[in-house]
């Protein structure tokens, strides 16, 4: 059971213009919600993170929305640049304790191609 | 300040060998994760370690293992390795926060091939 879905595997965008990748969840005590970027044989990088008493943050070039009544939440990049091509995971965190501890449950990614 | 440390990068084994891995967190991290990325499941969670105490565990076998000592460093071990266990083996730490709200920062990974 995929609790976190990431339904697009590859997204190609021109350079300046606004890349916009999609996650969905079915968990509904999802609480908190991350955006990473990964480069091959890397880790990943933290771009962004949401509450669920937000419904959008903002840093730089990056905006995450997050619609809880739909389960779903989308990154925004405006606007986009070359070095934005990487693999992108949604992850999610459940409120509270016990088996949310330290567990983020990941999307299977979406690759991002920024053409110049 | 510096960011996760793993060690090896790299490590290759042959079936029925045993691995361990470790993982220093960022200065001040007490909280240390585990997750295994492979083509075929994604990034999967193994298990999670605040204070010593292992307060957290995925859907992993017995085989896999961890531990973390008083100074916050981590280590995983593997035994009687297989095939199926070649991934990115990833460290992720977090500050204390409260629980499900803490953002992980992920170590560069080690690569683990099982011939």
């Amino acid at each position: 059971d995929q609790q976190v879905k990431q339904n697009s595997p590859s997204l190609s965008v021109q350079e300046g213009r606004i890349s916009i990748l999609n996650c969905d969840y079915t968990n509904s005590m999802f609480d908190y919600f991350l955006w990473y970027k990964k480069y091959p044989a890397e880790g990943p990088t933290f771009l962004i993170s949401i509450s669920s008493i937000k419904d959008k943050n903002e840093d730089g070039r990056f905006t995450v929305f997050l619609n809880k009544s739909a389960k779903h939440l989308s990154l925004h990049i405006v606007p986009s640049q070359p070095g934005d091509s990487a693999v992108y995971f949604c992850a999610a965190s459940p409120r509270g304790g016990g088996t949310s501890y330290g567990k983020l449950t990941f999307g299977q990614g979406t690759i991002l191609t920024v053409h110049p | 300040k510096a960011g996760v440390t793993q060690t090896p990068r790299y490590l290759i084994k042959t079936r029925g060998q045993q691995v361990t891995l470790s993982c220093s967190p960022i200065s001040g991290h007490r909280s240390v994760s585990w997750y295994q990325q492979t083509p075929g499941q994604g990034l999967q969670f193994l298990f999670e370690y605040f204070s010593e105490t292992q307060r957290n565990k995925g859907n992993f076998p017995g085989r896999f293992s961890g531990r973390q000592f008083s100074n916050s460093r981590s280590e995983m071990n593997v035994s009687t390795l297989e095939l199926g266990d070649s991934a990115l083996y990833l460290c992720a730490s977090s500050y204390p926060s409260l629980a499900g709200m803490e953002t992980q920062y992920f170590g560069p990974g080690t690569r683990l091939l099982v011939l």
